[in-house]
C-alpha cells in the first residue's frame, strides 16, 4: 500500500538549475498539495489542486510551478533555482472534503548550492 | 484567515510523565483541527482530528486532544510518555473550500528521556 510517492529523496542542484519534483498517490483522492518545510517555520503551502484539471497558487508560489499530470500525478517545477528554495519538500493528497485528512509523501531533500 | 500558535518550540519531558504539546488556533469560522507526527526523516502522519463530532477526540499511540471553543485551544495529551514518542508535532487549522487546505503551526520538538 504506497500511499503518495515522491521522488527523488534527495537532490542536490547548482543555482540556476531546473528541477521537477515528482509526486504520485494511488488512494484516488481528487486534492493534492505541495508544501515545504524549513527549520522553525512549519510548513507552507506553495501549491494545490483542488481536483484533476485545476492549480491554485498557496502561501509561498514565488520561484516554483506546478502540473497536475492525471489525478494521480502532481509535479512540482523549479525553473531557474536560488539557494533560497533548499528546503525539505513534501507532497500530500486528500479525498477532498474539509474534514478528511491529508496524507503525505516521504519528502524530497533539496539542497541548492 | 486561519492561523494556528504553538507555544513552545521544544519540551522535554520524562519517559512515564504526561506529555502536553499546546496549539490554539484562530478562526473566523468552526475549525476542523488536527494533530501530526513527523518522525525523524519521514512524513507526516495524522495523529488525530477534530471535525466537531466530540470535543474529547481520542488518536493513535494513546494520545488525545480537547476542543476548547472558549480558550480557542486544542491541546495534545497523553499521560504516559514513551521514548517512542520523541518525534515533532505539528497541529493544523483546515480552511474553507473545495481542497482542504491546512495551516500548520511552527512544531514543537518532543524530547523523551530516561
Amino acid at each position: 500500500n504506497a500511499g503518495v510517492t515522491q521522488t527523488p529523496k534527495f537532490q542536490v542542484l547548482k543555482t540556476g538549475q531546473s528541477m521537477t519534483l515528482q509526486c504520485a498517490q494511488d488512494m484516488n483522492h481528487n486534492s493534492m498539495y505541495w508544501y515545504r518545510q524549513d527549520p522553525g517555520m512549519g510548513l507552507r503551502l506553495i501549491y494545490y489542486s483542488a481536483s484533476e484539471g485545476t492549480t491554485d497558487k498557496g502561501e509561498v508560489p514565488n520561484g516554483y510551478n506546478v502540473s497536475r499530470l492525471n489525478k494521480r500525478e502532481f509535479s512540482l517545477r523549479l525553473e531557474s533555482a536560488a539557494p533560497s528554495q533548499t528546503s525539505v519538500y513534501f507532497c500530500a493528497s486528500s479525498g477532498g472534503p474539509l474534514n478528511q485528512p491529508q496524507h503525505f509523501g516521504d519528502g524530497t531533500r533539496l539542497s541548492i548550492l | 484567515a486561519q492561523s494556528v500558535t504553538q507555544l513552545g518550540s521544544h519540551v522535554s519531558v520524562s519517559e512515564g510523565a504526561l506529555v502536553l504539546l499546546r496549539c490554539n488556533y484562530s478562526s473566523s469560522v468552526p475549525p476542523y483541527l488536527f494533530w501530526y507526527v513527523q518522525y525523524p526523516n519521514q512524513g507526516l502522519q495524522l495523529l488525530l482530528k477534530y471535525t466537531s463530532a466530540a470535543t474529547l477526540v481520542k488518536g493513535i499511540n494513546g494520545f488525545e486532544a480537547e476542543f476548547k471553543k472558549s480558550e480557542t485551544s486544542f491541546h495534545l495529551t497523553k499521560p504516559s510518555a514513551h521514548m517512542s514518542d520523541a518525534a515533532e508535532y505539528f497541529c493544523a487549522v483546515s480552511t474553507t473550500g473545495t481542497a482542504s487546505k491546512l495551516t500548520f503551526g511552527t512544531g514543537t520538538r518532543l524530547q523523551v528521556t530516561l
